[in-house]
């Protein structure tokens, strides 16, 4: 059972629109949600993260909106550029060290 | 530079030979994950640790092994390694509290051919 359900599987934007990838969950325990940006070859990285106490942060052109009564939460990327073309995961961690993976997102930029 | 170290990066073995994939990190961090990537699965979490000598199973822990012996290194062990055990394995590392400047820092990722 997926813990955390994202959506669209992939997903092409022009150059200079936005970017919305969204994600779900079910466990209220849960009490971290990351986002991560990885290019072929290469490890996931941290982009932006959020608490659920917060129902929106931004950094750059990159924008979580957190929807704690709907269990939802989404990516906005702003101005999007090509490369910013890359797979993008959302997450949640549970108590410990237990991380819980959405099935990821594919973005392709268009110039 | 914050790294996490993942040795070797590509690997093809045959089922049954077993095999383990190193993971160092120098950011003296006390957790440590193991994840496998599978295309339409993102990733699974397959044993994390939250110390030298304490580890637990993730989501996907059957036929695995690691160990945490040092702080450093957390190793991924298959002992009999099956076909569908081929999958792109990323080591993970990060402080004990998350935050803005506490996160966690992924390897380049071991990908695994079990023939």
């Amino acid at each position: 059972q997926q813990q955390v359900k994202q959506s669209p599987q992939s997903l092409i934007v022009q150059k200079g629109g936005i970017s919305i990838i969204n994600c779900a969950y079910e466990n209220t325990a849960f009490d971290y949600f990351p986002w991560y940006q990885q290019f072929p070859g290469k490890g996931p990285a941290l982009l932006i993260a959020i608490r659920p106490d917060v129902s929106e942060k931004k950094e750059g052109r990159f924008t979580i909106s957190f929807n704690k009564s709907a269990k939802q939460f989404s990516l906005h990327i702003m101005d999007s550029q090509p490369g910013d073309s890359a797979t993008y995961f959302c997450a949640a961690h549970f108590t410990g060290n237990q991380f819980y993976f959405g099935t990821g997102t594919s973005l392709t930029v268009i110039p | 530079e914050a790294q996490v170290t993942q040795n070797p990066r590509y690997l093809i073995t045959v089922t049954g030979k077993k095999l383990t994939v190193t993971c160092s990190q120098n950011m003296n961090h006390e957790y440590m994950s193991w994840y496998r990537q599978d295309p339409g699965l993102g990733l699974r979490q397959i044993y994390y640790s939250m110390n030298v000598e304490v580890t637990d199973k993730g989501d996907v822990p059957e036929g695995y092994k690691v160990s945490r012996k040092e702080k450093r290194n957390f190793p991924l062990i298959l002992e009999s390694p099956s076909p569908n055990q081929t999958s792109l394995y990323f080591c993970a590392s990060r402080p004990g509290s998350l935050g803005l400047k506490n996160i966690q820092y992924f390897g380049a990722g071991t990908r695994l051919s079990v023939l």
